[in-house]
């Protein structure tokens, strides 16, 4: 089984509908989760970190962690064509923010206007 | 917003050749690493750095590759003989401390090109 599960997509939404992208994960000992927006040619960029279980909420991001299903989700909500990029889930182990971090595959997304 | 900077962005190297890709962290930061990642495929680990020492490499990280820090503001991976399988995307981060809540952040990449 794979450490980090991420269906690659692609993703096809028209402007300002609600997206969901998930990834689900094996290794009990991921505590911390992340979510990383790529454009093309671009190096990850950090859009959500969060800690164990729970929600949290940046604008029009929310990010969902349940540890007991080892899910993680990302919510866009009244996407926009500037979204439009892949989305990459990653984790890593308690301690330290120096722990290596664990990828998904990415998710593409396409926001039509 | 400081950034992590990475050069060159694009490099066509023939195999067998070897390769040098350079970063410069965020001034701060104390953590580095280099991420790899070939072409369809997910982003992966190669190796952390703290305190002029490696802290962690991957299984992928072989005798061929090696991490410097020559100055306080560059950090450096070679690829002392390339092969065909090296063409990726490679990624530099850095982070600020170990402390819990700090992100790793990226920079823009070096897409290698191995003929």
């Amino acid at each position: 089984q794979k450490e980090v599960e991420q269906d690659p997509g692609p993703l096809s939404v028209p402007e300002g509908a609600i997206v969901s992208l998930n990834c689900t994960y094996s290794n009990s000992a991921f505590q911390y989760f992340m979510w990383y927006r790529q454009y093309s040619r671009k190096g990850p960029e950090l859009l959500m970190y969060t800690y164990s279980s729970g929600n949290k909420e940046d604008g029009r991001f929310t990010a969902q962690v349940d540890k007991s299903s080892k899910y993680i989700s990302l919510f866009i909500r009244d996407s926009q064509p500037s979204d439009s990029a892949t989305y990459l889930c990653a984790m890593r182990n308690s301690g330290g923010s120096n722990y290596k971090l664990t990828f998904g595959k990415g998710t593409l997304l396409t926001v039509n206007p | 917003e400081p950034e992590v900077t990475q050069t060159p962005s694009h490099q066509v190297t023939q195999m067998g050749q070897e390769v040098i890709l350079r970063c410069v962290p965020i001034s701060n930061h104390l953590y580095f690493y280099w991420y790899r990642q070939i072409l369809g495929q997910k982003v992966e680990f190669l190796v952390s750095f703290y305190n002029n020492e490696i802290s962690e490499k991957s299984e992928i990280f072989d005798d061929q590759f090696s991490v410097e820090r020559p100055d306080g503001s560059n950090f450096t991976l070679k690829i002392r003989s390339t092969k065909l399988e090296d063409s990726a995307m490679y990624f530099c981060a850095s982070v600020a401390t170990s402390s819990s809540n700090q992100p790793q952040h990226f920079g823009d990449g070096t897409r290698l090109s191995i003929l």
